[in-house]
């Protein structure tokens, strides 16, 4: 079974840059999921996707981040304009259900200048 | 809100020791309590997990305790090895939610 499939694996742009990820999830996995890893701390929860539906976006700076999931497969994080304090390792992860466990990409790290 | 305490934040053990790792959650509702580990450049993978309904789960060198009235739970590696040097971070979810709450990790080092 492929895995989950992120792209960039790394990013460097200068604050204020708008930059985007991409995740393939794994194939029949509808609930998604985007997580942000800062240096030190555990993933904290960005955005869930239920199919292409949004089920939790509470954490999400929608000032500056959005998210989306075409057809209930490929999704991409955009962050738009960044700032210095977003210098984190974006996940992407996929489910069928929690209890199976996520299955996380390899992340996007991104660097801000 | 940190809903998920982790300590120690870094750990080392000499190799063929026991590596115990702790976590306290607060919310009474959290129904399922997975632990996962992540190696430098990799996503986290899911190691072990538990429910509240046992008090201890065990998968090989790993085991969960679980207490539910004191709201905490812990991983125990036993025999440790070298390539078990990786993060470790715990977690916890409610029916229905279908999102993890991570703890802050902890780095465990096995010196050999």
């Amino acid at each position: 079974e492929a895995g989950v499939a992120q792209s960039p694996r790394y990013k460097i742009i200068e604050k204020r840059q708008s930059v985007a990820f991409w995740c393939n999830p794994i194939s029949g996995h509808a609930t998604l999921y985007w997580y942000q890893q800062i240096l030190g701390q555990g993933p904290k929860l960005l955005i869930q996707f239920q199919n292409n539906g949004v089920v939790d976006d509470s954490q999400l700076p929608k000032d500056r981040f959005s998210a989306e999931r075409l057809k209930g497969v490929d999704s991409t994080l955009k962050i738009q304009p960044a700032k210095l304090e977003d210098s984190a390792v974006y996940l992407c992860a996929s489910s069928l259900t929690v209890v199976y466990g996520y299955t996380f990409g390899s992340g996007t790290r991104l660097t801000v200048v | 809100q940190q809903q998920v305490k982790q300590s120690p934040q870094s750990l080392i053990v000499q190799k063929g020791g026991i590596s115990i790792i702790n976590c306290a959650y607060e919310n009474t509702a959290f129904d399922y309590f997975p632990w996962y580990q992540q190696f430098p450049g990799k996503g986290p993978a899911l190691l072990i997990a538990i429910r509240p309904d046992v008090s201890e789960k065990k998968e090989g060198r790993f085991t969960i305790s679980f207490n539910k009235s004191a709201k905490q739970f812990s991983l125990h590696i036993m025999d440790s090895q070298p390539g078990d040097s990786a993060t470790y971070f715990c977690a916890a979810s409610r029916s229905g939610a279908q999102k993890l709450v991570f703890g802050q990790g902890t780095r465990l080092t096995i010196n050999p």
